[in-house]
């Protein structure tokens, strides 16, 4: 079974920076896409980013585009979120997502989520 | 304001059959397959469906999944205090080139 454990969170102060880390188990990681999906207090789930298999396609939600980079490192089995410019609306619950063997699906296992508080 | 629109509460006594529904567009669930996930806030969300109606090992088969068109439906039969959680739907679209959810229903057990 999948097992994605997610760290780098913590508190940060606006217009500084923060590096996601999520380490995968579990399942032949090089195999799937993945993603980051974040819930801020009191909202509900939102798509931030994915990656293919091999880095090849990837995609941004609008409200994080030029602002957050996503990459994966086959070879250590784990997947990152580089977070530049924060914000107080980037304040979130950052959960990593195993998606589907395709790009352009739906996560199925999340890991427990690293918490990110940006504020002054 | 999500892609997605569920309904944001549903409720139901133990033993009733709730319906929870999703709707979206052609560019999201019209052409592509819809999850489902439980999930209590802070914790892991669970996915209950993939592909519209796939259950993995371990769901109840209390629980369903359905698609038509533009819309799909989560239905969950003899109901039990265990159920109540926040259910989401997710689709990826293919106009925006992400994975979109709904807002989020709050499942209430009377």
């Amino acid at each position: 079974e999948a097992q994605l454990v997610e760290s780098g969170g913590g508190l940060v102060q606006p217009g500084r920076s923060l590096r996601l880390s999520c380490a995968a188990s579990g399942f032949t990681f090089d195999d799937y896409a993945m993603h980051w999906v974040r819930q801020a207090p009191g909202r509900g789930l939102e798509w931030v980013s994915g990656i293919s298999w091999n880095s090849g396609r990837i995609g941004y939600a609008d409200s994080v585009k030029g602002r957050f980079t996503i990459s994966r490192d086959n070879a250590k089995n784990s997947l990152y979120l580089q977070m530049n410019s924060l914000t107080p609306e980037d304040t979130a619950l950052y959960h990593c997502a195993k998606g589907g063997r395709g790009f352009g699906e739906s996560p199925h296992q999340w890991g427990q989520g690293t918490l990110v508080t940006v504020s002054s | 304001q999500s892609v997605l629109t569920q309904p944001p509460s549903a409720s139901g006594t133990p033993g009733q059959r709730v319906t929870i529904s999703c709707s979206g567009s052609t560019s999201n669930i019209g052409i592509n397959s819809v999850n489902w996930y439980q999930h209590l806030p802070g914790t892991a969300p669970k996915l209950l469906f993939y592909n519209n109606n796939e259950r993995p090992s371990g769901v109840p088969d209390r629980f369903s999944g359905s698609k038509s068109g533009t819309s799909a439906s989560l239905a969950i039969s003899g109901l039990q205090s265990e159920d109540e959680a926040d259910y989401y739907c997710a689709a990826w679209d293919d106009s925006l080139t992400g994975v979109v959810f709904g807002g989020g229903t709050k499942l209430t057990v009377l």
